[in-house]
């Protein structure tokens, strides 16, 4: 079992405030970064897939890094609005074939009106 | 729908019923996954199809717990004899079949066994 550790496990932004989050695993073992958003009573949503170290990407105001070497993804939000109010995950893809994820807990954001 | 579509939304049993939990894929897409979630926690690996073969099945926690997927599409993940510690949202998750895609998930079926 891979440990996928994300901090912090919530979050309560104001609304317009910018904010982040880690995702931390072991480098040793990457392929693929994953980032999803999961919402009350919807399906995770895919946000990014990076694989290579220095990634950088960007969906409007949520954008992430990733750097394999040291075992690290951030995630940035711009401008928090409540509709960005869900539960992100990241899940680390091995690509020795089986494609399954490795998920981390997840970051709880809650922005306050 | 264009979406991967999960049934029942929720399912409650009394311990020792066998459940039966539905996926049915986004059409095209070869790989598909089946991830337990119990409170608190992130989504765990069950087990993953390539088309109709099941080529990993070492997430599954017990002999209780079969999935198959016979025509490539459709999918059920079976739980025998349910037990309380089975209670937790199951997650199907549907790709193109290589680890640098993103999965797309459906909205998940929560058991509940009483």
């Amino acid at each position: 079992i891979l440990n996928v550790e994300q901090s912090p496990q919530s979050l309560h932004v104001q609304e317009g405030d910018s904010t982040n989050f880690t995702c931390s695993f072991p480098s040793s073992n990457f392929y693929a970064l994953h980032w999803y958003r999961w919402e009350t009573a919807k399906s995770p949503e895919a946000l990014f897939v990076m694989t290579l170290n220095g990634d950088e990407k960007k969906k409007g105001r949520i954008s992430a890094t990733l750097n394999t070497k040291e075992g690290y993804s951030y995630l940035y939000i711009k401008g928090s609005q409540p509709e960005d109010s869900a539960t992100y995950l990241c899940a680390l893809g091995l690509g020795n074939g089986a494609n399954n994820l490795f998920f981390g807990t997840g970051t709880r954001l809650t922005v306050i009106p | 729908g264009a979406g991967v579509s999960q049934s029942p939304r929720y399912k409650v049993a009394k311990r020792g019923q066998d459940v039966a939990l539905r996926c049915d894929p986004i059409s095209g897409h070869v790989s598909l996954f089946w991830y337990q979630q119990a409170l608190g926690q992130g989504p765990e690996f069950l087990t993953y199809f390539q088309n109709e073969a099941q080529l990993d099945k070492s997430g599954l926690p017990s002999d209780r717990f079969f999935a198959e997927r016979p025509e490539g599409s459709v999918s059920t993940l079976k739980i025998q004899r349910t037990q309380q510690e089975d209670s937790a949202v199951y997650l199907c998750a549907s790709s193109l079949g290589q680890a640098h895609q993103p999965q797309h998930f459906g909205d998940g079926t929560r058991l509940s066994i009483l």
